[in-house]
């Protein structure tokens, strides 16, 4: 029963480079999301999608993307890595009742971007 | 749009007393609510919700809710803290489809002996 699963969970990036972060779900959840969490700021949405092949933009898109190709993954890409992308990124699902279950959250991957 | 403001960005209690996290809602619609917590290290867990049933929710770990329509809160409780308490919880809000939810800042909870 692995529910989500985030990969890599450390990264240090060099201003510039490109990544990409895996998220991985097997729960046949059909919605998935991509936060990120920094300091008492609470976690903020970048971009969301309701099933394979349908995204969109969250509060706070910018510097990033994503592909839903399968209902299983769900990746995020990180074009030219800034240091203000130095965050907590946290990959969760939900199926299509999430007012019953909430979200299904993977244990994050911490990007330092220098 | 929907928004959650949690008063307190610290708070600190004594393991046995009282722990009270203040969450406040922002919704032109009925409202789905729900507190996170969430451990060190670690991914968000869901410690309860509300969905337009009873207005008193009971979570996990012996934590409750009231949902109160009049004031626009819905402040979390426990009636005795205990060591393993500590963490940061986060109240978050989603309109009535149950999609993007949206966190507040979250609360730190520190237990002391």
């Amino acid at each position: 029963n692995a529910g989500v699963t985030q990969t890599p969970k450390f990264r240090i990036l060099k201003i510039g480079q490109s990544m990409t972060l895996q998220c991985a779900q097997d729960m046949n959840h059909n919605y998935m999301y991509w936060y990120r969490q920094d300091p008492g700021m609470g976690l903020k949405l970048i971009y969301y999608s309701v099933g394979a092949g349908i995204t969109d933009k969250g509060e706070v898109p910018n510097g990033y993307n994503v592909s839903r190709s399968t209902t299983e993954d769900f990746p995020l890409r990180l074009e030219l890595a800034a240091p203000s992308q130095t965050s907590v990124y946290f990959c969760a699902s939900s199926s299509r009742g999430s007012v019953d279950y909430g979200y299904t959250f993977g244990s994050g991957t911490r990007l330092t971007v220098v | 749009a929907q928004s959650v403001t949690q008063l307190g960005s610290h708070v600190s209690v004594s393991e046995g007393a009282l722990v009270l996290l203040r969450c406040n809602y922002s919704s032109s619609v009925p409202p789905y609510l729900f507190w996170y917590v969430q451990y060190p290290n670690q991914g968000l867990q869901l410690l309860l919700k509300y969905t337009s049933a009873a207005t008193l929710v009971k979570g996990i770990n012996g934590f409750e809710a009231e949902f109160k329509k009049s004031e626009t809160s819905f402040h979390l409780t426990k009636p005795s803290a205990h060591m393993s308490d500590a963490a940061e919880y986060f109240c978050a809000v989603t309109p009535g489809d149950g999609n993007k939810l949206v966190f507040g800042a979250g609360t730190i909870l520190r237990v002391k002996s």
